[in-house]
């Protein structure tokens, strides 16, 4: 059964800084998701990696996979209010098409 | 505009009757798939369908039935027998061949007393 664990589960941190949330996942899977979720919003996609070594950037978010190591980094450079969001990753089990959630990184970051 | 639409948004239901969310897509996407999410914990997967007339269980199928008999519908009826439904319910779609993401609706919050 393949799980997908996230940490830390909250984050609270000030304008400006760095941080980085991980995502470890249990078993072999070729492709990652990285989503962002407003209160009482669905669910917006902002990164798929699909390779080891693969790293995106968009803004002041970059995500990292390393299929080896069945890690994924979502790292945050010098945050900015209107990231607070919660932050999920999520794994395709190889061959069933369907994904498994972590459980989501409460991101508050306050000025 | 492609996306997928879920209706309604807020639905309130008495304890013992059974509820069905909809849940239309215009993406042309052959797999569609129902999440539960309670407050402050991730998504769990209820019931998917990778093709019109086929659909598999989840992990948290019991008390929720399905049906899937056209490409971009796929209904989810909440029953008397699943014990706590108060919840956000997802819906989302995915054509995995392109590599892209799977889409997801504006999601209905179940209340049931």
């Amino acid at each position: 059964e393949l799980k997908v664990e996230q940490n830390p589960l909250f984050l609270s941190m000030q304008e400006g800084k760095n941080y980085t949330i991980y995502c470890n996942y249990s078993t072999t899977s070729d492709r990652l998701y990285w989503y962002r979720q407003d209160p009482g919003k669905s669910l917006e996609s902002l990164f798929v990696l699909l390779s080891n070594g693969a790293v995106k950037q968009e803004g002041r978010l970059m995500a990292s996979l390393d299929t080896k190591a069945r890690l994924s980094t979502l790292h945050i450079t010098a945050a900015v209010h209107d990231l607070s969001a919660t932050y999920f990753c999520a794994v395709d089990i190889k061959g069933a098409q369907k994904l498994v959630f972590g459980q989501g990184t409460r991101l508050t970051i306050n000025p | 505009d492609g996306g997928i639409t879920q209706s309604p948004k807020y639905l309130f239901r008495k304890e013992g009757q059974n509820v069905t969310l909809s849940c239309e897509q215009n993406l042309n996407h052959d797999a569609m798939y129902w999440y539960r999410q309670d407050p402050g914990q991730g998504l769990r997967l209820i019931y998917y369908s990778q093709i019109v007339n086929d659909f598999q269980k989840g992990d948290i199928a019991e008390g929720y039935s399905v049906s899937r008999e056209k490409k971009e519908s796929f209904p989810l009826t909440v029953t008397s027998a699943q014990k706590n439904p108060t919840a956000f319910y997802l819906c989302a779609s995915g054509g995995w061949t392109d590599n892209s993401p799977l889409h997801f609706g504006n999601g209905t919050r179940l209340t049931v007393t």
